[in-house]
């Protein structure tokens, strides 16, 4: 059972410029998550996806993001025209049907700093 | 809204001796309430959860924590601290509701226990 990856790990980019990050859940988890970590805070909210469906996003989630999650199993997290703003942990978590259980599997996050 | 407090930024203890990591919660109804680990460069890792039942939960590495429901808090203990136990530790809450599954955390406990 391997657990959640993304990638990059690391992204330095220019401001103004586009970003995308990608995430790879559990597999067969139908629920996936994307937070954002910055330094010296807990993780906050962004959006959730149930199976392809976005079911929810946060109003921390300005136009600038988009997330999408095509055929319901990775998930891409894209940010255009980036703002110094922006630098922060991106971490995307996961899980299965809710009578499973109830936590959720994070995986090691995409550090953002745009310069 | 839901949200959580952890009162301490810093928790210093040394190794034997008891951790306790604290942690108290605002939300509407009864709680889903999660302890995170966070170590350097990596992603949160899931310690234990308070779903329903037994107030005193057990989770990995020999952590249990306290529902104390007429005082909304979770606190986080471990009996007798070990070094590697140093890390960052998150306390996060939930609605007990079918269609809002997202995370609320608290800012975080930096745990540095000392040899």
């Amino acid at each position: 059972d391997t657990g959640v990856s993304q990638d990059p790990r690391h992204k330095i980019t220019k401001r103004g410029q586009n970003v995308t990050f990608r995430c790879d859940p559990i597999s067969e988890h139908n629920r996936l998550y994307w937070y954002r970590q910055t330094l010296g805070q807990g993780p906050e909210f962004l959006t959730y996806f149930q199976n392809e469906a976005q079911l929810e996003k946060s109003r921390l989630l300005s136009d600038r993001f988009s997330a999408e999650r095509p055929k319901g199993s990775f998930s891409t997290l894209e940010i255009q025209r980036t703002e110094q703003g922006d630098s922060a942990m991106y971490l995307c978590a996961s899980s299965p049907g809710e009578r499973l259980t109830y936590e959720q599997y994070f995986g090691p996050g995409t550090r953002l700093t745009v310069t | 809204a839901q949200s959580v407090a952890q009162p301490e930024d810093q928790v210093n203890v040394a190794e034997g001796n008891p951790l306790t990591v604290k942690c108290t919660y605002s939300v509407s109804g009864n709680p889903y309430l999660f302890w995170y680990v966070q170590y350097p460069n990596r992603g949160l890792q899931f310690l234990l959860k308070y779903i329903t039942g037994d107030n005193l939960v057990k989770g990995s590495y020999g952590f249990e924590a306290e529902f104390n429901k007429s005082q909304t808090s979770f606190h986080l203990k471990k009996p007798s601290a070990l070094v590697s136990d140093s890390a960052l530790y998150f306390c996060a809450v939930r609605r007990p509701s079918f269609n809002d599954y997202k995370l609320s955390f608290g800012a975080g406990t930096t745990v540095t226990v000392r040899a």
